[in-house]
């Protein structure tokens, strides 16, 4: 009965390390999506997946990696982590079934402070 | 492309009183339009959204809003708004191009609600 769920919540990390935030949905979307959240920009899109082993860059997608062998599942790795990452990040989800675009179902958040 | 455009970043309204909330589009065609909310530390919530039909949709927390194509404009409305709607209020474009939704949030617009 989760929904959908991110962790960790909070993360602080030092420059050059790798850091993966995970992401997790029950309702078997499709769609999933990254996003990052930074003053003065919104949301922007970093990465998103129409379904198991299907994914494709967003907006702002360097410096991070993403994979979804399964789902339910969609980690975002940052590889080597910049101060330039430090944001909010989400995880959101969509069901995509019907054509045209549906409404995002949003995680918590993962706050991710880099060092 | 399409872009969505917020044009106040923050607005004051004193609890009790009518609120709108501006948003401005730019899409080619028909486009799929929503309304999210975030509260302080929380993900996005769908308040409502518009596909087609009728123009004036109605949302959870009693809000409403009204598509008008001439104007290219969907903005958000309240008749009498409660302390408990202060948060962060964000308009997205949506499409549907080779089957991949592309959702485009704008920047935000934060409510503070004094008494």
């Amino acid at each position: 009965d989760a929904g959908i769920t991110q962790s960790p919540r909070y993360k602080i990390t030092e420059t050059g390390r790798q850091v993966t935030l995970m992401c997790h949905q029950t309702w078997s979307h499709s769609y999933m999506f990254w996003y990052r959240q930074d003053l003065g920009h919104g949301l922007r899109l970093i990465y998103y997946s129409a379904a198991a082993d299907i994914t494709d860059k967003g907006e702002v997608p360097d410096g991070y990696v993403v994979s979804r062998s399964k789902t339910e599942n969609f980690p975002l790795t940052l590889e080597s982590a910049t101060r330039s990452q430090t944001s909010v990040y989400f995880c959101a989800s969509s069901g995509g079934l019907k054509g045209g675009a549906q409404e995002q179902y949003f995680g918590p958040g993962t706050r991710l402070t880099v060092t | 492309a399409q872009s969505v455009t917020q044009p106040d970043i923050h607005i004051t309204v004193s609890e009790g009183a009518s609120l709108e909330l501006r948003c401005n589009y730019s899409y080619g065609a028909t486009p799929y339009l929503f309304w999210y909310v975030q509260s302080p530390g929380q993900g996005l919530q769908l308040l409502l959204k518009y596909f087609s039909g009728d123009t004036l949709v109605q949302g959870i927390k009693g809000f409403e809003a009204e598509f008008k194509r001439s104007q290219s404009s969907f903005n958000l409305r309240k008749p009498s708004v409660h302390w408990s709607d202060a948060a962060e209020y964000f308009c997205a474009v949506g499409s549907s191009s080779g089957g991949y939704q592309k959702v485009t949030f704008g920047i935000g617009t934060k409510l503070q609600v004094i008494p």
